[in-house]
């Protein structure tokens, strides 16, 4: 089946811990997101990347990093520089169609620092 | 500034009922793109609809409608025939600029039985 699974699902970090979330996608899209969910709170974008071996930050960069060597995958670093990296994260995937550049979601991971 | 705002924090609609969720955009782009998600307590986001701006009609999918007014910059979904399964959060946001789409804060629909 076509679409975006990310990986782990629930993960746990202890302080001061880089951690790496999975993000791989089936369906041919040139670009592709990190989002930031607070609990309650809207979607902040973190990073997002049109073509391959390019990124660009979002509103909220800060403690974070990512690649893009493949058109499939653009994995997620939280690093110890991230103060409060509590958070759902979501990975979305982007081609432009005919609903314009409808951007499609993964299940999203759950991080947890202890 | 492009900006995306959600008035309604939550919502409560009898099951069956239609419901209305505001949605108002700002941005000095002339050409944009508008669309509602889904979210449900599993925290997938569910892709609902989508409105062009320079679309003349209003966007229907199933059970939703967008009710785009250019002008007063809104972009509100209509859901008909509430369901118990539409409880979730709904999200709007609104493409700009190429790829990087925004999104508004939320509202939370509660459908009674």
């Amino acid at each position: 089946d076509g679409g975006i699974t990310q990986s782990p699902k629930y993960l746990f970090r202890k302080e001061g811990q880089n951690v790496t979330l999975s993000c791989e996608q089936n369906l041919n899209h040139d670009a592709m997101y990190w989002y930031r969910q607070d609990p309650g709170q809207g979607l902040r974008l973190i990073y997002y990347s049109q073509i391959v071996n390019d990124f660009q930050k979002g509103d909220i960069a800060e403690g974070y990093s990512v690649s893009r060597e493949k058109k499939e995958s653009f994995p997620l670093t939280v690093t110890s520089a991230q103060k409060n990296p509590t958070a759902f994260y979501l990975c979305a995937s982007s081609t432009h169609g005919n609903s314009g550049n409808t951007i499609y979601f993964g299940e999203g991971s759950w991080l947890t620092v202890v | 500034a492009q900006k995306i705002t959600q008035t309604q924090p939550g919502m409560f609609v009898q099951e069956k009922e239609a419901v209305t969720l505001d949605c108002t955009y700002d941005t000095s782009d002339p050409s944009y793109g508008l669309f509602w998600y889904k979210q449900p307590s599993s925290g997938e986001m569910i892709f609902l609809i989508y409105q062009g701006s320079y679309d003349q009609q209003n966007a229907t999918e199933g059970r939703y409608s967008l009710n785009f007014q250019k002008a007063r910059k809104s972009a509100n979904l209509v859901i008909s025939a509430s369901q118990l399964g539409d409880s979730a959060m709904y999200f709007c946001a609104m493409l700009t600029g190429g790829f990087k789409t925004i999104f508004g804060a939320g509202t939370r629909l509660f459908v009674k039985a």
